[in-house]
């Protein structure tokens, strides 16, 4: 139990588009879920924190408008990459916790490889 | 800020052998210590954790050590087997916040 899946698992993209990734908590209900990015040899490092049906929480140095939040459900949040430019290629990883659970409780997605070409 | 960090990058150990992968953390008020094990192009995969009303924790194969006094926690695995090879991360939080702040990791490779 507690999977928690991301979609794409990889994508390729150009300079200026904008790329949609989904994370969704397979058999558990989310009440919060977390965006992570991971640079190559590099730790994780939080970008927000997304609560369901609210606006999600930045980190500091984070660009709102440039990645966007949606947990619109239980079991679905997305992150948006708005004009992807070549710097935001980077391992992007979900993280869920269970509705209910213990507050401590975090299952991570399989992340999504972003490279902007 | 306050981070959490390690000693060492890469750790090579010999099959079979036991494994210490060690972790430092500067924020006192941290109460939960979590380890990670993350495999290439995969996200972090649970391993054990431990609260800091606790000193030692074990699980199958590996146990987890706090000192709260130097701020230390590492992580011991026993046997090491050529599939423990990974990037190892410890993590903290602090009671009443969500965030969870990752070390630096720490890279095993196990010879076989």
């Amino acid at each position: 139990g507690a999977v928690v899946s991301q979609h794409p698992s990889w994508v390729i993209c150009k300079s200026g588009t904008s790329v949609k990734i989904e994370c969704r908590s397979l058999d558990f209900q989310a009440t919060t879920m977390f965006w992570y990015r991971q640079f190559p040899k590099q730790s994780l490092m939080l970008m927000a924190t997304s609560n369901e049906g609210s606006k999600a929480t930045y980190e500091q140095g984070v660009e709102k408008d440039k990645f966007l939040i949606n947990h619109a459900s239980l079991t679905l949040s997305t992150l948006t990459v708005t004009s992807a430019h070549p710097e935001d290629s980077s391992f992007y990883i979900c993280s869920a916790r269970l509705a209910g659970g213990p507050q401590d409780t975090q299952y991570f997605g399989p992340g999504t490889r972003l490279t902007v070409l | 800020g306050e981070s959490v960090g390690l000693h060492l990058p890469t750790l090579s150990v010999q099959e079979g052998d036991n494994s210490i992968i060690n972790c430092a953390y500067s924020n006192s008020a941290s109460d939960y210590f979590i380890w990670y094990k993350q495999e290439s192009g995969k996200g972090p995969q649970f391993i054990i954790d431990i609260r800091s009303n606790m000193d030692k924790r074990q699980g199958q194969r590996v146990t987890v050590l706090l000192n709260k006094t130097v701020k230390h926690l590492s992580l011991q695995i026993a046997a090491t087997q050529p599939g423990d090879s990974a990037v190892y991360f410890c993590a903290e939080k602090q009671g009443g916040y969500q965030k969870v702040t990752f070390g630096t990791g720490t890279k095993l490779q196990v010879i076989p």
